[in-house]
Formats: C-alpha cells, sequence, structure tokens
C-alpha cells in the first residue's frame, strides 16, 4: 500500500541553522511525485518544494531543497538559514502516476518550532 | 494571478443537514481536489475531478459527493452530517497536464472551510 511516514512529530531549530525534517515513503509505481507544504496556524496549506520520481537532480527553490534518495525511499526537506516564520506544520506528501497527480497521500505531519 | 478561493470560510451546521462548500480554482487549471483535515486521521483525499469528470475518489461515504462545473470551480456536498464530519475542508487546483513539464503536478491549495458539526 502507499505510505508517507513522517516520524519526527516535532522539531525545533535556532534560527539561521539549517534543518531536515525526514519523509519515507512506500510505494510499488515507478512513476509518482512527492511534495513538501507547509500550513502555517491559519490553515492554507502552501506549496513549498516538488520532485518527479524520474527527476535526476535533487529540486531546489530558494531556501528550500529536497534531499531525494532513491533507493531509500526517502524524500527528506532541507531549509536553509531557518526564519522565525518558518515555524509551522510540514507535510510531505505523494502522488501517483500521471493520471493520479489529483490525488495526494500525506504523512502524519512534523511541527517545526524555530527559535530566536 | 488569484489563488485558490473557497467559500465559506467557517461554517456551523447541525447534525443531521446538509452543507455545500464552494472552490474556484486558480485560473486555467482543469484539475479540482478536496481533502479532509482532522486532528485524529489528518489530511485524507476526498476526490478530484477533471473538466467536470471525476477522475479519482477516495475512501468516503456515499454522504460526500462534488461536482465541476464548465468553468473549473467545483462544489463538495456533505448530507446528513454527522459531528464526526466536523473538519477542515481543503481544496486544491492543478494544471494537471497529461504531457508534464514545469508545473503540470503541483496542487495549489485554498485557505480552506472550516465546518463544525453541533
Amino acid at each position: 500500500a502507499q505510505k508517507i511516514t513522517q516520524t519526527q512529530p516535532g522539531m525545533f531549530v535556532q534560527e539561521k541553522e539549517a534543518v531536515t525534517l525526514d519523509c519515507t515513503y512506500d510505494t510499488s509505481d515507478q512513476s509518482y511525485g512527492l511534495f513538501w507544504y507547509k500550513q502555517p496556524s491559519s490553515g492554507e496549506m502552501i506549496f513549498l518544494i516538488y520532485q518527479g520520481s524520474y527527476d535526476e537532480q535533487n529540486a531546489t527553490e530558494g531556501r528550500y531543497s529536497l534531499n531525494f534518495q532513491k533507493a531509500r525511499k526517502s524524500a527528506n526537506l532541507v531549509i536553509s538559514a531557518s526564519q522565525l516564520g518558518d515555524s509551522a506544520m510540514y507535510f510531505c506528501a505523494m502522488s501517483l502516476g500521471s493520471s493520479n497527480t489529483g490525488k495526494l497521500i500525506f504523512g502524519q505531519g512534523t511541527t517545526l518550532q524555530v527559535k530566536p | 494571478k488569484a489563488g485558490v478561493t473557497q467559500t465559506p470560510r467557517y461554517l456551523i451546521k447541525t447534525r443531521g443537514q446538509q452543507v455545500t462548500l464552494s472552490c474556484s480554482p486558480i485560473s486555467g487549471h482543469r484539475s479540482v481536489s478536496w481533502y479532509q483535515q482532522t486532528p485524529g486521521q489528518g489530511l485524507q483525499f476526498l476526490f478530484e475531478y477533471f473538466s467536470e469528470t471525476q477522475r479519482n475518489k477516495g475512501n468516503f461515504p456515499g454522504r460526500f459527493s462534488g461536482r465541476q462545473f464548465s468553468n473549473s470551480r467545483s462544489e463538495m456536498n456533505v448530507s446528513t452530517l454527522e459531528l464526526g464530519d466536523s473538519a477542515l475542508y481543503l481544496c486544491a487546483s492543478s494544471l494537471s497536464k497529461l504531457a508534464g513539464g514545469p508545473g503540470s503536478y503541483e496542487q495549489y491549495f485554498g485557505p480552506g472551510t472550516r465546518l463544525t458539526v453541533t
């Protein structure tokens, strides 16, 4: 069965330091996509970064990068130079196949708190 | 470009009533997906509509239904509300181009509708 696992319920990081949020996935499909979303206390889900299973290079978007290790089935999010505004819940998600891109399977989330 | 909009933002209903939630996707996006978020179950996929057709469906009872109009706007309906339906309902839109390419697969979420059933 397809599954996303985020093993860190909560994380703390000092402002300006880098932090890695863990995500492992389980699927037998060859074609899939991996996503990270940020959800502040307001509730809105903010898209951060996307990695396709056939993409050879790790995705990067500004301070966000996705450390994609296909053999290990992991897709960790790295946030560099943390800011106070990064405090939020972070979700890893997966979509399967080109015809299932509209269906995301989410992990349980990791709460990140950035300390000043 | 305007983002995904959802109305209403907050709703309080009584058990047994029905409710309709609305979602307007980003201009040009043809796929609209709906998700339910609760503290206990997390984020769960309800269904996806693409070009007015339901393309994917999650494991929810038939009380949950949806539709998509020709302008890609989507509505979600929940009939015979139960206390357990209290949740944040999120709608997301995407380009969903089968040919792929940059930006094809990312889903952009609206602010959500917080439904409370009493």
